[in-house]
């Protein structure tokens, strides 16, 4: 069980806004902590998608948004394309435990 | 380009010790603001940060895997290493080195290896 609480899915069809939820507390994203998204399409190696909660790094597309928010961020997606269809994961770090970073357990994106 | 490989066996046996090499091509590992480190993934526990090192030997582990963790830097080589000691089953993942920029915790991972799976068994 994460301390980054995703949702297990999400979907939407092409061309519609998808957002993706990451939850976390005060020992995490509510302290402070910068929030990252990773993509990963099966059978590859996850992506940086967004840094510093809201950065794209070069070549990824403008649809990609990220937020953050009190213990929480968000990704959102919009103009939903084919090639989105992938697991997400939200990542930041943690100060229980004597310090950590942590991932999300990731959202699949279907694209219906 | 940044390109990471890593490599290293397939298959440990139980309660030896885990040994992977990441070798970078493209840049040097003794490049200031950049940060090596390994994550490793499975299907139960998904995505787990073990640890990453910078040019200047600081390490920074996973406190979960500390105690059993070593990652080292051979500049010589240009390429850095994971040591895990007593491995158990759940030690069994796919493993990926990573690329950090300074500061890691705003920049996060953004050059990935392509993954080289671990199984542990007796």
């Amino acid at each position: 069980q994460s301390v980054l609480t995703q949702p297990p899915s999400v979907s939407g069809a092409p061309g519609q806004r998808v957002t993706i939820s990451c939850t976390g507390s005060n020992s995490n994203i509510g302290a402070g902590y910068d929030v990252l998204w990773y993509q990963q399409v099966p059978g590859t190696a996850p992506r940086l998608l967004i840094f510093a909660n809201t950065n794209r790094p070069s070549g990824v597309p403008d649809r990609f948004s990220g937020s953050k928010s009190a213990t929480s961020a968000s990704l959102a997606i919009t103009g939903l394309q084919a090639e989105d269809e992938a697991d997400y994961y939200c990542q930041s770090f943690d100060t229980n435990l004597s310090g950590s970073w942590v991932f999300g357990a990731g959202t699949k994106v279907t694209v219906l | 380009q940044l390109q990471l490989q890593e490599s290293g066996p397939g298959l440990v046996k139980t309660s030896e010790t885990l040994s992977l090499t990441c070798a970078v091509s493209g840049a040097s590992v003794s490049r200031k603001n950049n940060y090596w480190g390994w994550v490793r993934q499975t299907p139960g526990r998904g995505l787990e940060w073990i640890g990453h090192i910078y040019v200047s030997g600081s390490t920074y582990s996973n406190p979960s895997l500390e105690s059993r963790v070593t990652i080292s830097l051979d500049t010589s080589r240009n390429h850095f290493s994971l040591r895990l000691t007593s491995v158990t089953a759940a030690d069994t993942a796919l493993y990926y080195c990573v690329r950090l920029l300074d500061p890691p915790d705003q920049n996060g991972m953004d050059v990935w290896g392509q993954g080289t799976a671990v199984t542990v068994s007796s």
